[in-house]
């Protein structure tokens, strides 16, 4: 099946900096790409959907300055988490959906987990 | 509207029994119904999805089925393993596809 990968899998940062995860469609053209956030123990929140090209469309209630989303290319999407916090601490995954694919059928990376100190 | 509802919240099984998932969803645009398997610190994988035009899907000990008319779908994990141990999460999403909703997950544990 597709392969979509994320990087970092894991990162810890000090409050106050900024932290840009990276998701890639490895065998496949993504034209949209989606950005979820987990907490332990809970179900997956869209937080923003990515398409090639154009502005993100954020989810109410994720702040889009706090949340950068850049989708420049058809493989590439990055969820920037700019002066993180401690609150900001999550599993952050993505998913994209291929051109053609089926309606609804979506592949995921393995996660990112961000650690706010 | 955009609502999915799924129950139970965890479930334990023993090894060779059946375990079964409910969802029930609202919104009536919804045409494409996935069920993901999420292992701890995994990202969720695709496990068996069911459009509403069928009942019934199966692919090997694991079947969705489809009620349309009540709104409700359900996972059936026959023959269930210690593998099988996950979190799952049932889904929704409409035509043209913009984005898909998550029901609230269960965690099966499966006891040999």
């Amino acid at each position: 099946g597709a392969v979509v990968s994320q990087h970092p899998s894991w990162v810890i940062c000090k409050s106050g900096t900024s932290v840009k995860i990276e998701c890639r469609s490895l065998d496949f053209q993504a034209t949209t790409m989606f950005w979820y956030r987990q907490f332990p123990k809970q179900s997956l929140m869209l937080m923003a959907t990515s398409n090639e090209g154009s502005k993100a469309t954020y989810e109410q209630g994720v702040e889009k300055d706090k949340f950068l989303i850049n989708h420049a290319s058809l493989t590439l999407s990055t969820l920037t988490v700019t002066s993180a916090h401690p609150e900001d601490s999550s599993f952050y995954i993505c998913s994209a959906r291929g051109q053609g694919t089926t309606s609804g059928e979506l592949f995921f990376g393995e996660g990112s987990r961000l650690t706010v100190l | 509207q955009q609502q999915v509802k799924q129950s139970p919240q965890s479930l334990i099984v023993q090894k060779g029994g059946i375990s079964i998932i409910n969802c029930a969803y609202e919104n009536t645009a919804f045409d494409y119904f996935p069920w993901y398997q999420q292992f701890p610190g995994k990202g969720p994988a695709l496990l068996i999805a069911i459009r509403p035009d069928v009942s019934e899907k199966k692919e090997g000990r694991f079947t969705i089925s489809f009620n349309k008319s009540a709104k409700q779908f359900s996972l059936h994990i026959m023959d269930s393993q210690p593998g099988d141990s996950a979190t799952y999460f049932c889904a929704a999403s409409s035509g043209g596809y913009q984005k898909v909703t998550f029901g609230t997950g269960t965690k099966l544990q499966v006891i040999p």
